[in-house]
């Protein structure tokens, strides 16, 4: 599986976008890029995922670059709920243990009023 | 909907006695799968299942047992409580979307073990 690497903690002011990097330079052709947070003590929460293309839902935008070797997690109006742990991960398509997640330790967002 | 749901929310045990915690989800979900979350950590997979009747390990799974007798439920069984088995345990089920795995988490069990 691809590994990794995102910064330990990132501060973020109150209504600005927040944008959380990550990097799988090691990312094969089918694995996928997930996004989920965790907020303090709570279950992880899905955010996003996607494969090549950006995507973009109610909670963020995803932005993969051309060579599929970063990512950028984007929060676009952050607010204090969003002060979480994020994890980014690299997965192939389900199908047994390939299915899979495996969580690092994720990049720590603080929003600040 | 309710989700995935976990029980019981927190437990004390002592050394050597033995308990299960429950996980159910209503979904319809065919994945199912057990992490644990020790302080500072991220999560660390104990067991999975891909459906009824099909379990395996994950990257933690000694002193943990699981069963997979219907797709709604997957329970965790401690079966000789250590105090390294004290952390917060998660439950989780998925669905495929689009070919990914989409995970949705229960809201954690907190064991202690003494």
């Amino acid at each position: 599986d691809a590994k990794t690497t995102q910064p330990t903690s990132m501060d973020c002011a109150e209504g600005r976008a927040a944008n959380l990097p990550c990097n799988h330079s090691t990312i094969s052709g089918n694995e996928y890029v997930y996004w989920y947070r965790q907020i303090h003590s709570q279950g992880p929460q899905y955010i996003i995922h996607g494969l090549k293309n950006n995507e973009t839902n109610e909670m963020a935008s995803l932005i993969i670059t051309e060579d599929r070797k970063s990512s950028t997690l984007i929060l676009p109006h952050a607010t204090l709920r969003d002060t979480a742990v994020y994890y980014c991960i690299v997965r192939v398509p389900y199908g047994g243990s390939q299915g899979n997640l495996i969580f690092g330790k994720g990049t720590k967002l603080s929003v600040k009023p | 909907n309710a989700g995935v749901t976990q029980t019981p929310k927190f437990q004390v045990l002592k050394t050597g006695q033995s308990m299960t915690l429950q996980c159910a989800q209503d979904m319809n979900h065919e994945y199912m799968s057990w992490y644990r979350q020790d302080p500072g950590m991220g999560l660390r997979l104990i067991h999975y299942s891909v459906g009824a009747g099909i379990t395996d390990q994950g990257e933690v799974p000694n002193g943990y047992n699981v069963s997979r007798s219907t797709t709604e439920d997957f329970p965790l069984r401690l079966l000789s409580a250590a105090p390294s088995q004290t952390s917060v345990y998660f439950c989780a089920s998925s669905y495929l979307a689009g070919g990914a795995n989409v995970l949705t988490f229960g809201a954690g069990s907190r064991l202690t073990v003494l």
